[in-house]
């Protein structure tokens, strides 16, 4: 069963800080691997999606990696912001069965 | 501008009663899905629809039910057969695997 973890669970840091958000799965047949944020009781907008064949995207301070060797993705964000409080969630899609799968996400909180 | 809606954004269901979810897309997407968020947990897929008139169970289907009679249009309805039904629910729609977009949730509660 494709399964995909991110951790920590819940993360603060003062404002100004370079951060590093991990996920990790088990797919070796991942198809990409994309990155949201979600607001509380909001939906999910999409960050970074990476193919498979690719091993970096970028978007502004953040930049994601994907490392499919070791099952790996990291999402890095430079100089946070409050405003970059939210949680974020790393998702999967899977060759093999055609879904997203989903990690448990990261609560982020960036203190001012 | 293009987009997904969802309604309600709150809905409250009483012991014994079917609700039914609205999510509408204007992105030509023909793809849609249901997903179950719970606290401290990621997405779970209920339902998915790759195009109209057919439709496939996810990973937790029971208790739910859905129909897509219209590209646009995939609502999702939670029976009473379903005992733990209080959770945001998020539907999303894809072109293709390289892009979801999702609306902005419903939030049921059992009452």
């Amino acid at each position: 069963k494709q399964e995909v973890t991110q951790i920590p669970a819940a993360l603060s840091v003062p404002e100004g800080e370079n951060l590093v958000l991990n996920c990790s799965f088990t797919d070796s047949a991942i198809y990409n691997l994309q990155w949201f944020r979600q607001d509380p009781g909001k939906g999910l907008t999409s960050l970074l999606l990476i193919q498979s064949s690719q091993r970096e995207q970028t978007s502004g301070r953040l930049n994601a990696s994907l490392d499919k060797s070791s099952g790996r993705s990291t999402l890095y964000i430079a100089a946070s912001q409050p405003g970059d409080s939210a949680t974020y969630l790393c998702a999967e899609f899977s060759g093999n069965t055609g879904k997203l799968i989903f990690g448990q996400g990261t609560t982020l909180q960036v203190k001012p | 501008d293009g987009g997904i809606t969802q309604s309600p954004k709150y809905l409250f269901r009483k012991e014994g009663q079917n609700v039914t979810l609205s999510c509408e897309q204007n992105l030509n997407h023909d793809a849609m899905y249901w997903y179950r968020q719970d606290p401290g947990q990621g997405l779970r897929l209920i339902y998915y629809s790759q195009i109209v008139n057919d439709f496939q169970k996810g990973d937790i289907a029971e208790g739910y039910s859905v129909s897509r009679e219209k590209k646009e249009s995939f609502p999702l309805t939670v029976t009473s057969a379903q005992k733990n039904p209080t959770a945001f629910y998020l539907c999303a729609s894809s072109i293709d695997p390289s892009g979801y977009t999702f609306g902005s949730g419903t939030r049921l509660t059992v009452v």
